[in-house]
Parts: C-alpha cells; sequence; structure tokens
C-alpha cells in the first residue's frame, strides 16, 4: 500500500528557534500534499495545502510567515515551523494524494510529528 | 465540505460487530462519504468509502442508507486493535479549486472490552 514518511516523529525544541518536518511520498507521487495540527483530545485541523511547484494555500487564521511550507518535488513537502513558542506545541501530521489517482482517491497519512516547544 | 454528526464515543465486545452510525442529512448529489481512522498516536488510516451503493473491504463494509442521509461503517468482528477514533467524512465528487484536504470532525471513540 502506498506510504507516508514524516520525519522526526519527535522533536524537542527552545522557544524561537525553528523546526523542519520532513513529508516524504514513499512509492507514489503527490503533486498535493496537506499539512494538519491536533491538540490534544481535539480533531485534526487542516493548515495548508501544499502543491508541487507552487505557493501553498493556508486556510484562515494560519500565518504563512510562521508556517512555511515548501513542496519541491513530487515526493517531499517540508513544514518549517519558524520562531516556535510554547503554544506550537502540537502533533503535526502530513498527507497527500496518489497523482494518478481520482480527486476521491483515499488520502494517506503520515504517522505525525509531535513537537515540543520548551 | 457538509456536515456529518457522529456519536461521541462507542463501546463494544472483542471479536463482536461493531456498528458505528453517521448522519449526514445535508449530504449533497456528488458527496462521497469516506471513513477514516486513527489509532493512539497516530495519523490517521483509510477505512472505506462510498457513494450510493454498500461497499464492502477487507477491513469493513459500508452501509448506506437509501436517502444518502446516513450511513454506517460496520466493522464485521472487532478486536482490540480496531480501538481508535472513527471519522466519517464527506468529500465533493470534484475539485471546485483551492483547497481539498479532508475536514475532520469530532468522530467516535471507539472502546473495545476484552
Amino acid at each position: 500500500g502506498a506510504v507516508v514518511s514524516q520525519h522526526p516523529s519527535r522533536v524537542i525544541c527552545k522557544s524561537g528557534t525553528s523546526v523542519k518536518i520532513e513529508c516524504r511520498s514513499l512509492d507514489f507521487q503527490a503533486t498535493t500534499m496537506f499539512w494538519y495540527r491536533q491538540f490534544p483530545k481535539q480533531s485534526l485541523m487542516l493548515m495548508a495545502t501544499s502543491n508541487e511547484g507552487s505557493k501553498a494555500t493556508y486556510e484562515q487564521g494560519v500565518e504563512k510567515d510562521k508556517f512555511l511550507i515548501n513542496h519541491a518535488s513530487l515526493t517531499l513537502s517540508t513544514l518549517t515551523v519558524t520562531s516556535a513558542h510554547p503554544e506550537d506545541s502540537s502533533f503535526y501530521i502530513c498527507s497527500a494524494r496518489d497523482v494518478t489517482g481520482s480527486y476521491n482517491s483515499p488520502l494517506h497519512f503520515g504517522n505525525g510529528t509531535r513537537l515540543t516547544v520548551t | 465540505d457538509a456536515k456529518t454528526t457522529q456519536p461521541n464515543s462507542m463501546e463494544s465486545n472483542e471479536e463482536e460487530p461493531v456498528h458505528l452510525p453517521c448522519n449526514h442529512s445535508t449530504i449533497s448529489g456528488t458527496d462521497y462519504i469516506h471513513w477514516y481512522r486513527q489509532l493512539p498516536s497516530q495519523g490517521p488510516e483509510y477505512v472505506i468509502h462510498g457513494l450510493t451503493s454498500n461497499v464492502n473491504n477487507r477491513m469493513a463494509s459500508l452501509a448506506i442508507a437509501e436517502d444518502r442521509k446516513s450511513s454506517t461503517l460496520i466493522l464485521h468482528r472487532a478486536t482490540l486493535r480496531d480501538a481508535a477514533v472513527y471519522y466519517c467524512i464527506l468529500r465533493a465528487g470534484a475539485s471546485g479549486g483551492g483547497a481539498d484536504g479532508l475536514t475532520f470532525g469530532k468522530g467516535t471513540h471507539l472502546i473495545i472490552q476484552p
């Protein structure tokens, strides 16, 4: 089956530093990847849509200068949390849709990155 | 995406069937019904999806009401590994442009008793 690899699975960083999270589709190509954030005991919230070769589309209320997204290839998207603060501590999850699939093809999710900002 | 309503939690016994309901009374004619589940500390996992007819796969069955205003995810024989949050999500049949990521509600927390 289609696999999405997310790295790192856990990261602890100090307040004010930046953290990069990678999302790779291992056995398929993805023109579109999605980034979600999930706070404890809450549901997933879509942050942004990452499009290969173009700028990401951010959901309302998500700061594009704070959450930098780069989708440089058909198999890799990165999310950089810049100048992280404790309130950015969350579970970040990416997902991808196979470029060969239809619009309604299932999305494949990574196993998430738990970010803790101290 | 149209709204779905699911019970907050359900409990079942191991090796028994589980029926997870979802109401979606405002579904449009082109909306697909998708189900995903999320095990603790993991990303969501696709379970099944359908449009009008009932669907079966190796994980589950999806029963869709004739008027499509509700659906039921059926786990035929629950195991402890099926304990997860199950999300019922409507997805438009064709992209209208803009973001087309899934919109997750609160889902149903399924508890499996040994």
